[in-house]
Formats: structure tokens, C-alpha cells, sequence
């Protein structure tokens, strides 16, 4: 039973626009969402996080969504750059100091 | 920041050889460490979470006897794979979590066993 689910293995984007990354979760639990980008063989590197008193944060060119009715959150990258191609993760955390609940993953492309 | 380093990044081992791993907190303390398992174009899966000074829990389906823990210090877990075999080839990544919903991440383990 996946409580964190990416249903979109791949997405490919042009360079310039905007890359949406959506991520679903079913654990109600659920308190604080994570963000991921990581290269084969190389362990994950964090990009921007969510607490769920919040719908919205913002880093730079990275933006995370929280809709907690609908159990969903996306990150937006734009503008979207050759080197953001890699694989994202998105993860959720019960609480502080419990491990994190990864999906799937979704490979992101960015054609120049 | 808080950096986990990881050793080996990979490692190939004869079937039946048993492999360990360290992660090493090189500038925090942790009390607290998770350990994953990633198959080729899958999730990273947790395996069990250590607490240094007690036993490791795991998580269902994994083997404790095969799969052993030891988090013996606050900046030191190891991981050993036992009797390897190689339905164990894989990628292993630790994670400590940090203060205010932190977590950091080691650089991972290939392991191959032939």
C-alpha cells in the first residue's frame, strides 16, 4: 500500500518553461513534505521543503504546492534549466525524527 | 551543514560474503538513523531505523539476522549485509534526521554480489 504515490514516471520540458511535478499522498498523518532531486548512484539532495500549516513555499526558481484536502502536492520549477534533469522524489514525514514515506520518483527531462 | 558520510560508495562481493557499511555524522550528533534500500526505477524503501544505545527496529519483510544494525555511538551506524546473495545487489542509503524536521542524507552503496 503506497502512501506517497508520483503516478508520472517521466516528464519531459522545455528549457524555459515551467516543469510541475505533482505527488499524492494518502496518510492523513502526514505533517511535512520533502522534496528530492537525485542522480544515479549518489544518495538524495534536498530542494525545498512543506509544513502542513502551510499551502505554499517558495525557494528561488522552486515552488511546493500543499492542497491538504485533496492530499496532493506539485513543485513547479520555472524557469526549467537543462540541469534540473534528473529524478525527483517526493517524501512525507508523521512527525519529527520518523522516517520519511518516498514515492515512487519522477524523471524529469529538460530539452534545450 | 549537517553531513553523513557514507562507506564504501560501491562495493562487489562473492555471493555468501557478508559487507558492511558505515555512515559516519561528521559534524552533529545522531541519535537517530534510517536505513533505505532502492531497487533500479523504485522508491527508496526503508529498511529499519536505529537508535544508538538500543536495538534497531525494522521494518516487515526485512530479515534482522541477515539485515544487521549496530549504532553503537552517536556518530557511527553500520549496516552489515550477511551471507549476501545476489537478490541483495542494490542501492543502500542512511539518513539521519536533524532538529526542527531535517534530514540529511549519505551518499549511498552500490552493492553488487556475484
Amino acid at each position: 500500500d503506497q502512501q506517497v504515490k508520483q503516478n508520472s514516471p517521466s516528464l519531459s520540458v522545455q528549457e524555459g518553461r515551467i516543469s510541475i511535478l505533482n505527488c499524492d499522498y494518502t496518510n492523513s498523518m502526514f505533517d511535512y513534505f520533502l522534496w528530492y532531486k537525485k542522480y544515479p548512484a549518489e544518495g538524495p539532495t534536498f530542494l525545498i521543503s512543506i509544513s502542513s500549516i502551510k499551502d505554499k513555499n517558495e525557494d528561488g526558481r522552486f515552488t511546493v504546492f500543499l492542497n491538504k484536502s485533496a492530499k496532493h502536492l506539485s513543485l513547479h520549477i520555472v524557469p526549467s534549466q537543462p540541469g534540473d534533469s534528473a529524478v525527483y522524489f517526493c517524501a512525507a514525514s508523521a512527525s519529527g525524527n520518523t522516517p520519511l514515506v518516498f514515492g515512487k520518483g519522477t524523471r524529469l527531462s529538460v530539452i534545450a | 551543514g549537517a553531513v553523513v558520510s557514507q562507506h564504501p560508495s560501491r562495493v562487489i562481493c562473492k555471493s555468501g560474503t557478508s559487507v558492511k557499511i558505515e555512515c559516519r555524522s561528521l559534524d552533529f550528533q545522531a541519535t537517530t538513523m534510517f536505513w533505505y534500500r532502492q531497487f533500479p526505477k523504485q522508491s527508496l524503501m526503508l529498511m529499519a531505523t536505529s537508535n544508538e544505545g538500543s536495538k534497531a527496529t525494522y521494518e516487515q519483510g526485512v530479515e534482522k539476522d541477515k539485515f544487521l544494525i549496530n549504532h553503537a555511538s552517536l556518530t557511527l551506524s553500520t549496516l552489515t549485509v550477511t551471507s549476501a546473495h545476489p537478490e541483495d545487489s542494490s542501492f543502500y542509503i542512511c539518513s539521519a534526521s536533524l532538529q526542527n524536521y531535517g534530514y540529511t542524507f549519505g551518499s549511498g552503496t552500490r552493492l553488487t554480489v556475484v
